[in-house]
C-alpha cells in the first residue's frame, strides 16, 4: 500500500512555542491531505482538509490561526501549532488521498505525531 | 445523532475465537465503507474497503455491509493475539468526485485477544 510519513514522531515543547509537523506521501501524489487529532481512547477528529495549492478548509471549532496548514506540493503538507498550550497536547495524524484513483477513494494514514506541551 | 455509531468496547476474547465488530450509520448518502486497524500510538492502517451490500472476504477478515439497515460489520476468524488493536469503521459519502473525500469515523472498538 501507499506510504505516508510524519515527522517528528514525538515532540515535547514549552508552552508558548510553535511546533511544525510534516506529512509526506512517499510514493504517490496527494492532491488532498487531512489532519486529525486523537485523544486517548477516542476516535479521530478531523481538523482540516488541505488541497494542494489552496487554503485549507477547517472544521467547525478549529482555530485556523492557531493550526496553520500549508500544502505547498503534491507530496507535502505541514501543520504548525502556534503558541502551543498544554491543552493542545494530543496525537496528531495526517492522511493523504491518492490522486487519480480509478476505483477507490482510500486514504492512507501517517504514523502520527505525539505532541506534549509542558 | 452522530453520523457513525460504534460500540467502543472493550472486547476481550480468547485466541481462536470469532470476533464481530459493528457500526451503524445514519445517512444513506454514505456509500463507501472501510475498516481500519490502529495499534497503540500508531496511525490507522486500512484493513478492508467495500462499497456494496454483501460480504467481502480477505483472509481471516470479512467485511459485511447491509445498506438497507445501515449496518456494517467486520468479522475476524481464528483471532490471534496480534489482532489486539483498536478497530475503526469509517464511511465515505457517495460524492466521489468531490475533492474533499471526507471520512466519518466511528469511535473505535478496542479488541484484546488473549493467548
Amino acid at each position: 500500500g501507499a506510504v505516508v510519513s510524519q515527522h517528528p514522531s514525538r515532540v515535547i515543547c514549552k508552552s508558548g512555542t510553535s511546533v511544525k509537523i510534516e506529512c509526506r506521501s512517499l510514493d504517490f501524489q496527494a492532491t488532498t491531505m487531512f489532519w486529525y487529532r486523537q485523544f486517548p481512547k477516542q476516535s479521530l477528529m478531523l481538523m482540516a482538509t488541505s488541497n494542494e495549492g489552496s487554503k485549507a478548509t477547517y472544521e467547525q471549532g478549529v482555530e485556523k490561526d492557531k493550526f496553520l496548514i500549508n500544502h505547498a506540493s503534491l507530496t507535502l503538507s505541514t501543520l504548525t501549532v502556534t503558541s502551543a498550550h498544554p491543552e493542545d497536547s494530543s496525537f496528531y495524524i495526517c492522511s493523504a488521498r491518492e490522486r487519480h484513483l480509478s476505483s477507490t477513494d482510500t486514504q492512507y494514514f501517517g504514523p502520527g505525531t505525539r505532541l506534549t506541551v509542558l | 445523532q452522530k453520523e457513525v455509531e460504534q460500540d467502543p468496547g472493550p472486547l476481550s476474547v480468547p485466541e481462536g475465537a470469532i470476533v464481530s465488530l459493528n457500526c451503524t450509520y445514519s445517512n444513506s448518502a454514505f456509500q463507501y465503507f472501510m475498516w481500519y486497524r490502529q495499534y497503540s500510538r500508531k496511525g490507522p492502517e486500512l484493513l478492508m474497503y467495500t462499497y456494496s451490500s454483501g460480504n467481502k472476504e480477505d483472509g481471516r477478515f470479512t467485511a459485511q455491509v447491509d445498506k438497507s439497515s445501515k449496518y456494517i460489520s467486520l468479522f475476524i476468524r481464528d483471532s490471534q493475539p496480534s489482532d489486539s488493536a483498536t478497530y475503526l469503521c469509517a464511511i465515505l459519502r457517495g460524492d466521489r468526485g468531490s475533492t474533499l473525500g471526507r471520512l466519518y469515523f466511528g469511535r473505535g472498538t478496542q479488541l484484546t485477544v488473549w493467548p
